[in-house]
């Protein structure tokens, strides 16, 4: 399958920092890519959808504001949690597609513990 | 509203088969996932069906009924390598997953 990379893997900041993600589609152009939260032992959980040059669409009580995201080119979309919180900790994954039949292939999620 | 219903856990042995049963009610339904996620690691794809009836992939199989909004994985000769979290994920009309609770799979030696 495609590969889809993540960085950091783990990141530990002060409350009241930002953070940001990237994530890369290392062997296909992701015309799509979905960031996902997920809370231990829990589903995970969609936050956006970025299309590539168009602005992300969020879904319903995600912050826009909190979780800005960019889908600058085909192979990179970045996440940067702002102000970061506590209760942001959490685990971020991506994901990407290049053609809405076509399958999402998932990054390996980053960790965020926010002190 | 979407959800989607599948056991929170599952134990079984080695080399034994088991179903994991997932049961949705979305808004618009393309196809039905699986996905297998190891503790702390990335989703990682195992089945889709679109249409009505069984897919075959190795070890894994899935199977779907659009009509009974019903569809299952099944894994035989288990492995303890199996060991993970399995979720069904319906694919709608947007190309949007939505992920279930997950079940968990213990397997024994």
């Amino acid at each position: 399958g495609a590969v889809v990379s993540q960085h950091p893997s783990r990141v530990i900041c002060k409350s009241g920092t930002s953070v940001k993600i990237e994530c890369r589609s290392l062997d296909f152009q992701a015309t799509t890519m979905f960031w996902y939260r997920q809370f231990p032992k829990k589903s995970l959980m969609l936050m956006a959808t970025s299309n590539e040059g168009s602005k992300a669409t969020y879904e319903q009580g995600v912050e826009k504001d909190k979780f800005l995201i960019n889908h600058a080119s085909l192979t990179l979309s970045t996440l940067t949690v702002t102000s970061a919180h506590p209760e942001d900790s959490s685990f971020y994954i991506c994901s990407g597609r290049d053609h809405p039949d076509n399958e999402q292939f998932f990054g390996p999620g980053t960790r965020l513990t926010v002190l | 509203g979407q959800s989607l219903e599948q056991p929170s856990e599952v134990t079984a042995v080695e080399g034994a088969i088991v179903q994991i049963n997932c049961t949705y009610q979305t808004s618009g339904f393309y196809g039905l996932s699986w996905y297998q996620q190891h503790d702390g690691g990335a989703p990682t794809f195992l089945s889709y069906n679109a249409l009505d009836g069984l897919e075959e992939t190795g070890r894994f199989s899935s199977f779907l009924s659009r009509s009974d909004s019903y569809g299952y994985l099944l894994l035989q000769e288990l492995q303890m390598k199996d060991s993970a979290s399995y979720f069904c994920a319906v694919r709608d009309w947007g190309g949007k997953l939505i992920f279930g609770q997950g079940t968990e799979l213990s397997v024994k030696p």
